[in-house]
């Protein structure tokens, strides 16, 4: 079965300073990828997808996630922190060509950004 | 606008009560979901529908029963609740074309068993 791992329950950085969330896969076919974002009692927003294609993919709020088929991950990274960045970041596969469609998350990992 | 409703936000019970969660789309989506997300806040699947059909049941007890009465209401009705049954239940959907469709949550339920 589809398994992703988040690396880091949480992760503290400064405001200003890089942004760096870990995820790693386990299938042996890359699955669909997504990172989501959740803020305090409100539900999961889409951050950004890779499909296919650039390895390289670019969200909202400046995020951006690369797929390395070669470690199994797809990282997570802003170059500049905000406060406005603190939430919890899940991390989601979809399995490809099955017709399954439920997403496999991660157990999370929550952002704290210091002033 | 809201793309994915849930209702109720809160809903506190007593151990043994039924109780049920609505949710409804306004995507015009044709797969909806219903996500666990744990204490911990660990997300898990539960069930999933396409046009109205169940197509994925999670080793979920019998106690929860989906029902789908058009492509854009999945309702999720809860029998016997227990204490284990606490968590945040996140309705979502997506369009079924492909498993690359990005899912669009509701804001969850947050159940509370006493």
């Amino acid at each position: 079965a589809q398994s992703v791992t988040q690396l880091g329950s949480h992760v503290s950085v400064s405001e200003g300073a890089l942004v760096l969330l870990r995820c790693n896969y386990s299938s042996s076919v890359p699955p669909y990828l997504f990172w989501y974002v959740q803020y305090p009692n409100q539900g999961l927003q889409l951050l950004l997808k890779y499909t296919t294609g650039a390895t390289l993919v670019k969200g909202i709020n400046g995020f951006e996630a690369e797929f390395k088929k070669s470690e199994t991950s797809f990282h997570l990274t802003k170059p500049s922190a905000h406060m406005s960045d603190a939430a919890e970041y899940f991390c989601a596969v979809s399995d490809r060509d099955t017709g399954r469609r439920a997403l496999t998350f991660g157990s999370g990992t929550r952002l704290q950004v210091q002033p | 606008d809201t793309a994915v409703s849930q209702t109720p936000k809160y809903l506190v019970t007593q151990m043994g009560n039924d109780k049920s969660i609505k949710c409804e789309q306004n995507l015009g989506h044709d797969t909806m979901y219903w996500y666990k997300q744990d204490s911990k806040k660990f997300l898990k699947i539960m069930f999933s529908y396409n046009n109205k059909e169940l197509i994925i049941n999670e080793t979920v007890p019998n106690r929860f029963s989906p029902k789908s009465p058009d492509k854009a209401h999945l309702n999720l009705h809860i029998n016997s609740l227990e204490l284990g049954d606490s968590a945040v239940y996140f309705c979502a959907s997506s369009q079924a074309s492909h498993e690359n469709q990005p899912q669009h949550f509701g804001d969850g339920t947050r159940l509370s068993i006493l």
